[in-house]
């Protein structure tokens, strides 16, 4: 059973400071890794793509993977009220379709 | 770009009867598209494949005969709710993967959420 990993939160966060999200898989062929926002009652929204091992910067995000520890993480930096949501982290899949595995996801609440 | 629509956006039926559900990729051609369902407070589970002009490919434990799915062309999968129960009403969302752009991104649509009666 291939499996994806996330605190469920909620993370509670002021506004201003960073918020730090993880994630661990299980599935060592994943190449590819995604955070998705979903905002309640909504759909999922793509945040970022990452899949080199290191630091990749967007904005305000930080999405960070380490492929040896199956861990990829997200950070937001100078959060905001609006930033209050679910993370899902999804990695992709080995199968020729590329699905992906997603966790539970991480509720943020950003506090003013 | 990349934008995928969904319609109905919500829909209530009464119970024994179908609903199909469209998605569209709108600005790009979806060689993919997939099809999910997500219950309050959980996540994303995903319920089958879809490929253009041939049959979509189910999820273990999701009953292909009650979910149709049909990809008609490169911007349109439908998926009917045949026989709808109570337990049935959900969260259903879409996503399409792009041909020929960074064709691992997956485009999520806004989501129908069905309530059976």
């Amino acid at each position: 059973q291939k499996e994806v990993e996330q605190n469920s939160g909620p993370l509670s966060v002021p506004e201003g400071a960073i918020a730090s999200l993880n994630c661990t898989y299980s599935d060592r062929g994943s190449q590819s890794f995604f955070w998705y926002r979903q905002y309640s009652g909504k759909s999922p929204e793509l945040i970022m793509f990452i899949y080199s091992n290191g630091d990749k910067e967007d904005g305000r995000f930080t999405a960070q993977l380490n492929k040896a520890s199956q861990y990829v993480s997200l950070l937001i930096r100078d959060s905001q009220p609006s930033d209050s949501a679910t993370y899902l982290c999804a990695p992709q899949g080995t199968d020729s379709w590329g699905k992906l595995q997603f966790g539970a996801g991480t509720q943020v609440v950003v506090t003013p | 770009g990349a934008v995928v629509s969904q319609h109905p956006s919500w829909v209530i039926c009464k119970s024994g009867t179908s609903v199909k559900i469209e998605c569209r990729s709108l600005d790009f051609q979806a060689t993919t598209m997939f099809w999910y369902r997500q219950f309050p407070k959980q996540s994303l589970m995903l319920m089958a494949t879809s490929n253009e002009g041939s049959k979509a490919t189910y999820e273990q434990g999701v009953e292909k005969d009650k979910f149709l799915i049909n990809h008609a062309s490169l911007t349109l999968s439908t998926l009917t709710v045949t026989s709808a129960h109570p337990e049935d009403s959900s969260f259903y969302i879409c996503s399409a993967r792009a041909l020929g752009l960074a064709d691992y991104e997956q485009y999520f649509g806004p989501g129908t959420r069905l309530t059976v009666t």
